[in-house]
């Protein structure tokens, strides 16, 4: 079975900072795999998705993550964060062609001024 | 387009009572599904519907839960009857692909 292993809870980081959100995986075949975002008091929006081909998958607001197979790992970066890329961050994967995505435990991105 | 709608957006009810939650999902999208997010279980898979049929009910935690799907428009999700460790904001998204889901903003409910 599919899992998926976001090791920090919580990261705090002031703005204009790089940041990097670390999530692995664990499945036997191939997988799709995804970063979503949730901000306060509402649904998870999707950030990027890596299906194919290029290892490099860029999103929106910036954020990028890259997906390494030797390490099972697709981490979630951004160069310069903004305060309002505050919000709880979640890393997903899902069988190859199927529709049942397996969520995270989350990480809460904080930004400071 | 609307984006998947759910409703109530907060439902407050006493332990014992009946809870439906409801959720359209986007038109033309074949796939719904049914979240629930806790502090401490994260986002849980409840159940997911294809083309209407329930394929996986595997994460419904117990038969007080059930879940229809009468047409392509319309989802219902159903605790009855309800307890406190229900409380949890419920997520429908639906999809067309299996790729990339569609959240609702979701449904806080809170059992007394």
């Amino acid at each position: 079975a599919q899992s998926v292993t976001q090791l920090d809870s919580q990261v705090p980081v002031f703005e204009e900072a790089p940041v990097e959100l670390r999530c692995n995986y664990s499945s036997s075949v191939s997988v799709y795999l995804f970063w979503y975002v949730q901000y306060p008091n509402q649904g998870l929006q999707l950030l990027l998705k890596y299906l194919s081909g290029s290892t490099l998958v860029k999103g929106i607001n910036g954020f990028e993550a890259e997906f390494n197979k030797s390490q099972t790992s697709f981490h979630l970066r951004k160069p310069s964060v903004h305060i309002s890329d505050t919000a709880e961050y979640f890393c997903a994967v899902s069988l190859y062609n199927t529709d049942k995505l397996i969520f995270g435990t989350g990480t809460r991105l904080q930004v400071f001024p | 387009d609307a984006g998947v709608i759910q409703s109530p957006r907060h439902e407050v009810t006493e332990m014992g009572q009946e809870v439906t939650l409801r959720c359209k999902p986007i038109s033309g999208h074949n796939s719904l599904f049914w979240y629930r997010q806790t502090m401490m279980r994260g986002l849980e898979l409840l159940i997911y519907f294809n083309n209407n049929v329930p394929i996986d009910d595997s994460g419904m935690p117990e038969d007080r839960f059930s879940a229809k799907m009468p047409n392509a428009s319309f989802s219902t999700l159903k605790i009855q009857p309800s307890e406190p460790r229900d409380s949890a904001v419920y997520f429908c998204a639906s999809s067309q692909t299996p790729v990339e889901l569609f959240f609702g903003e979701g449904s806080r409910l809170t059992v007394l």
